[in-house]
């Protein structure tokens, strides 16, 4: 079946360093989705990449789909204590397929 | 105010209960998504319906039922619940199969003891 990891499973930066996660899937997938989900709380939507190749991004955070559709990175800018979270990558194979979950990576900022 | 609901918050159960736990969206959202979300494994899907009417199997399915009688309500019963589904259990809705963002409930705290 479908299976979805990332990696690193954890991370302990520096405020003001620069942090990256990565997903990668074993099938193709249509779009991947990014959540954040806080300590205590529930997953949070952030993104969808849909093409292949695709850059987007909200201020210091950057999303990239891969070309072949099966891998995608979260990169995020001088990171600051409010980035502390887990961040899911979560995908389908098709647009009309179920959203599997990576495991998440677990970002934690040191002040 | 729009959004989704969970019922109950926690709950603590004797092993062999049974035990449903609530799930309703006032989004109009077709789809509706189980997971169980457990230390170190992520969000694991249980169960998901693409519309009303109509249910499928997620990665984890076994010990679990749900029901889609209509779009608004999403149950997950526990027929005999055992200690290995002691997890926090959240309920997701999108406006479409597979695509668009999923809307989380706020979770349900489930110790099977």
């Amino acid at each position: 079946g479908q299976q979805v990891m990332q990696i690193p499973q954890y991370q302990h930066v520096q405020e003001g360093e620069d942090f990256t996660t990565y997903c990668n899937s074993s099938t193709t997938l249509s779009n991947i989705q990014w959540y954040k989900q806080r300590p205590g709380g529930h997953p949070v939507f952030l993104i969808q990449l849909v093409k292949s190749g695709e850059v987007k991004k909200q201020k210091r955070l950057t999303f990239q789909f891969g070309e072949a559709k099966k891998n995608s990175s979260l990169h995020i800018t001088a990171t600051q204590t409010t980035d502390v979270g887990t961040y899911f990558c979560a995908g389908p194979k098709t647009s009309y397929d179920k959203v599997i979950f990576g495991p998440g990576t677990s970002l934690s900022v040191i002040p | 105010i729009a959004g989704i609901t969970q019922a109950p918050t926690s709950q603590i159960l004797a092993a062999g209960r049974r035990m449903t736990l609530r799930c309703t969206q006032d989004m109009r959202h077709n789809a509706m998504y189980w997971y169980r979300q457990d230390l170190g494994l992520g969000l694991r899907l249980i169960h998901y319906s693409n519309t009303a009417g109509t249910t499928g199997k997620g990665e984890v399915p076994d010990g679990y039922s749900v029901s889609r009688a209509n779009t608004d309500d999403f149950p997950l019963t526990l027929a005999s619940a055992v200690p290995s589904q002691t997890s926090v259990y959240f309920c997701a809705s999108g406006p479409g199969q597979g695509h668009g963002k999923l809307f989380f409930g706020s979770g349900t705290q489930l110790s099977v003891l």
